[in-house]
Order: C-alpha cells, then sequence, then structure tokens
C-alpha cells in the first residue's frame, strides 16, 4: 500500500478540467511543500510537470496547476487533451521515508 | 541532449546478487544529488535510495537497507545500484533519477528490468 492515497483512475473529455487529489499525513503533505507530480506513459521514463506544490519545470504546458489544502495535494489539467492520457503520480517528501509516492492515477481522454 | 540510461537488469536466481548502473549524459553529473527508484510493473513507484554528490553519504528505504548499496563514480558520470541477496519482491524496473533544487526529481531514465525467479 503506497504512503499517498491517490484515485486509482480519472477520465474527461477534450476540454475539460479534471482534478486528481493526493492525500497524505501529518509526516509529509500537511508539514511539507516539496509536493510533485509526475506524468508517466507506458513504457516510457516519469516526467516532472509540477514541483513544490504549484511550480512548472519550462516546458511544461500551462494546462497542469497543482495545489494543496490541509493533507490533500491536486493536480489539475485543463483544457484535456489526447495527449494527455497518462498515469500521473505524486510524491512528497516525509519524515519517514523520506520519500513517498502516491499509488498513480490513469487518466483517460474519453 | 540530456541522457540516463540504466543497464545491468536480468533475470537473477533468488539469493543471487546485480550490479546496476545509470550512464549520465548532458549534465553536471558530479554536482547531482541521484536516486534510485523502483516500479513493479504495472504498479508504483518506490524511492529506494539517494547518495550525495561525491558519494560519501547514501540514504536507503527501509526496504532496501542492508541489501542495497548505492555507489557513483564522477569520473565516469555513472551512478550504481548492487543488490544482494535478492528476492521475488525485488522484481521491477529500477529507474534513476537526478534531484532537482527542492527535494523533487527532474530528470528520470526509463529504466532497467530485474526478475527475480527461479
Amino acid at each position: 500500500q503506497s504512503a499517498l492515497t491517490q484515485p486509482a483512475s480519472v477520465s474527461g473529455s477534450p476540454g475539460q478540467s479534471i482534478t486528481i487529489s493526493c492525500t497524505g499525513t501529518s509526516s509529509d503533505i500537511v508539514t511539507y511543500n516539496y509536493i510533485s507530480w509526475y506524468q508517466q506513459n507506458p513504457d516510457k521514463s516519469p516526467k516532472l510537470i509540477i514541483y513544490n506544490v504549484n511550480n512548472r519545470p519550462s516546458g511544461v504546458s500551462t494546462r497542469f496547476s497543482g495545489s494543496k489544502s490541509g493533507n490533500t495535494a491536486s493536480l489539475t489539467i485543463s483544457g484535456l487533451q489526447a495527449e494527455d492520457e497518462a498515469t500521473y503520480y505524486c510524491s512528497s517528501y516525509t519524515s519517514r521515508s523520506p520519500w513517498v509516492f502516491g499509488g498513480g492515477t490513469k487518466l483517460t481522454v474519453l | 541532449e540530456v541522457q540516463l540510461v540504466e543497464s545491468g537488469g536480468g533475470l537473477v536466481q533468488p539469493g543471487g546478487s546485480l550490479r546496476l548502473s545509470c550512464a549520465v549524459s548532458g549534465f553536471d553529473f558530479s554536482n547531482s544529488w541521484m536516486h534510485w527508484v523502483r516500479q513493479v510493473p504495472g504498479k508504483g513507484l518506490v524511492w529506494v535510495s539517494r547518495i550525495n554528490i561525491d558519494g560519501t553519504s547514501a540514504t536507503y528505504a527501509d526496504s532496501a537497507k542492508g541489501r542495497f548499496t548505492t555507489s557513483r563514480d564522477n569520473a565516469k558520470n555513472t551512478l550504481y545500484l548492487q543488490i544482494d541477496s535478492l528476492r521475488a519482491e525485488d522484481t521491477a524496473v529500477y529507474h534513476c533519477a537526478r534531484e532537482g533544487f527542492g527535494w523533487y526529481f527532474d530528470l528520470w531514465g526509463r529504466g532497467t528490468l530485474v526478475t527475480v525467479s527461479t
């Protein structure tokens, strides 16, 4: 069982917005702003899309945004496109591990 | 072009050992903290270990303590992961990754598959 909890799957139609949640504890998401999100396509390496809660690396679309409230971090993808179909993972620094990941959320673009 | 290319995976019997390599190019490896992250095929990511820039200090997940050893050769731009006493539950794709400036992983390799089976 992963340390961070994500929904197994989400779906949306092109043009819509979707949000993926990532729930943690006081040992990770609540305490630290070192939350990151990764996009992974089948048989590919993960790609960083959000770091430190809400920062985008150079080259990542502005359609991707991150936020945090309490013990839950969120990734929002606006203006959904077919190319966004992938599995998304959250990660947080933690006082225990010290890095933990969520179990991943498969995004289907209908 | 930035590249992280893992190698050394394969089929190994329980109790055996493997040394994985991650050859890096396109960025300043000798000033980069590096990590290993593993992924059971079809499953999620699990952090394994982290090593500092000169290789003098490594940190491990509880599941890796005692059997995993991370090292690096800055002259060869290569990161290593030695795994001893392999178990079936070590079966996974092992990715190397660079740590960005803030406790995240900004560059990843595609990984090398380790299969532990008789």
